[in-house]
């Protein structure tokens, strides 16, 4: 079944320490997208890639890094300059449609990160 | 300035009646996109309904409407015939643009919870 994997579904992290979330697509969508969502709120854009070895900062990037070797898949790191990381965090990709408007945006399951 | 309000925190309906879930918006482009989206306490974020700024009849998609009034910007998710599976975080979304790379922007959101 075509869709977005995302790895793990929870994840612990030390003070200090990076982590990386995967995220593998399989839709064969341009666009790809990490998300993040602190409970009880909407979402906020961390990063976005249009395309293989490009990729864009999105609202709250401080602290995290993408890379986009594939076009199949987007990981995030979590560094240890990211402040606050406990969070909920949500992969997702579309199409790129023109005009713009008509782009629908496709989540996987999201990843819990929890810092101990 | 926040540009997707939705007002209802959280919301209660019976079970196989029909609710309304309120959404408007902000934006001074006349060619936009807006999008519902269900998040069960699973955590994935599951694509509704989708509207276009220029599209003159209401969206539906099985149970779901979307009553679209432009000139009040709203863009308010009808659910008929509610199932306790309905019980979720629901997100109101807009894409705004026509030709450039702009993000999607989400609601705060609106807790559903559908009583037997």
């Amino acid at each position: 079944d075509g869709g977005i994997t995302q790895s793990p579904k929870y994840l612990f992290r030390k003070e200090g320490q990076n982590v990386t979330l995967s995220c593998e697509q399989n839709l064969n969508h341009d666009a790809m997208y990490w998300y993040r969502q602190d409970p009880g709120q909407g979402l906020r854009l961390i990063y976005y890639s249009q395309i293989v070895n490009d990729f864009q900062k999105g609202d709250i990037a401080e602290g995290y890094s993408v890379s986009r070797e594939k076009k199949e898949s987007f990981p995030l790191t979590v560094t240890s300059a990211q402040k606050n990381p406990t969070a909920f965090y949500l992969c997702a990709s579309s199409m790129i449609r023109f005009p713009r408007r008509l782009d629908t945006i496709y989540f996987g399951e999201g990843s819990w990160l929890t810092v101990v | 300035a926040q540009k997707i309000t939705q007002t209802q925190p959280g919301m209660f309906v019976q079970e196989k009646e029909a609710v309304t879930l309120d959404c408007t918006y902000d934006t001074s482009d006349q060619s936009y996109g807006l999008f519902w989206y269900k998040q069960p306490s699973s955590g994935e974020m599951i694509f509704l309904i989708y509207q276009g700024s220029y599209d003159e009849q209401n969206a539906t998609e099985g149970r779901y409407s979307l009553n679209f009034q432009k000139a009040r910007k709203s863009a308010n998710l009808v659910i008929s015939a509610s199932q306790l599976g309905d019980s979720a975080m629901y997100f109101c979304a807009m894409r705004e643009g026509e030709t450039s790379y702009d993000k999607v922007i989400f609601g705060p959101g609106t807790s559903l919870s559908v009583i037997p």
